[in-house]
């Protein structure tokens, strides 16, 4: 069974600082991993794609990264604002035993908090 | 890309009634999948709905409590049936877009159940 840590469960951090998300997995044998963005109370935002084949993705301030064979992933967040507070979170297609390429395991996420 | 709307964003119900969520997305997809996300908690895949035929259910989760139907490529619905408290969650739609690897999915603002 494929599962997803996402450490810290919480972070606060003074406006302007760059930091880093992580993100591991049990089963390397992964179709592709998504970052998200959810603000309380609603729905989930994609914030980058990463597939297995590849190292790494950037949007915007975002980056991020995979590192399939050790089961980890990391999003880096540059000169961060207060409107990134929000809870982000990583999830993995396929992976564990009868892992399949449309099944998402999602971490428990981590709650950002930027102050001004 | 895909756009996702969810009816209704919210609903306050009594218990031993059911409420139906309805899912549009903006283009035709194959797979729609149905998540739950209790309080504190990160989301709970309830099953996928797949156009043309019956929906597949994840282990705790059963057809007589969560009917759900699939019309067509672009709708969705999801039945709460016999509420109780601990129903009370948010229920999130989603959608897979892509091909292989590189599938991405897209998920809907949210329905906000609370069940009193």
């Amino acid at each position: 069974k494929q599962e997803v840590t996402q450490i810290p469960a919480a972070l606060s951090v003074p406006e302007g600082e760059n930091l880093v998300l992580n993100c591991s997995f049990t089963d390397s044998a992964i179709y592709n991993l998504q970052w998200f963005r959810q603000d309380p109370g609603k729905g989930l935002t994609s914030l980058l794609l990463i597939q297995s084949s590849q190292r790494e993705q950037t949007s915007g301030r975002l980056n991020a990264s995979l590192d399939k064979s050790s089961g980890r992933s990391t999003l880096y967040i540059a000169a961060s604002q207060p409107g990134d507070s929000a809870t982000y979170l990583c999830a993995v297609r396929g992976g564990g035993s009868g892992g399949s390429n449309y099944k998402l395991t999602f971490g428990k996420g981590t709650l950002l908090t930027v102050n001004p | 890309s895909a756009v996702i709307s969810q009816k209704p964003s919210r609903d306050i119900c009594q218990r031993g009634t059911s409420l139906t969520i309805q899912c549009q997305v903006d283009s035709q997809v194959t797979m729609m999948f149905w998540y739950r996300q209790q309080p504190g908690q990160s989301l709970t895949l309830i099953a996928t709905a797949n156009q043309g035929s019956e929906a597949t259910y994840e282990s705790g989760f059963v057809i007589d409590k969560f009917p759900i139907s699939r019309p067509n490529l672009t709708f969705s619905t999801l039945t709460v049936s016999n509420m109780s408290p601990e129903d009370s969650s948010i229920y999130l739609c989603s959608a897979r877009l892509g091909a292989g690897g590189s599938y991405e999915q897209y998920f809907g603002p949210g329905t906000r159940l609370t069940v009193t």
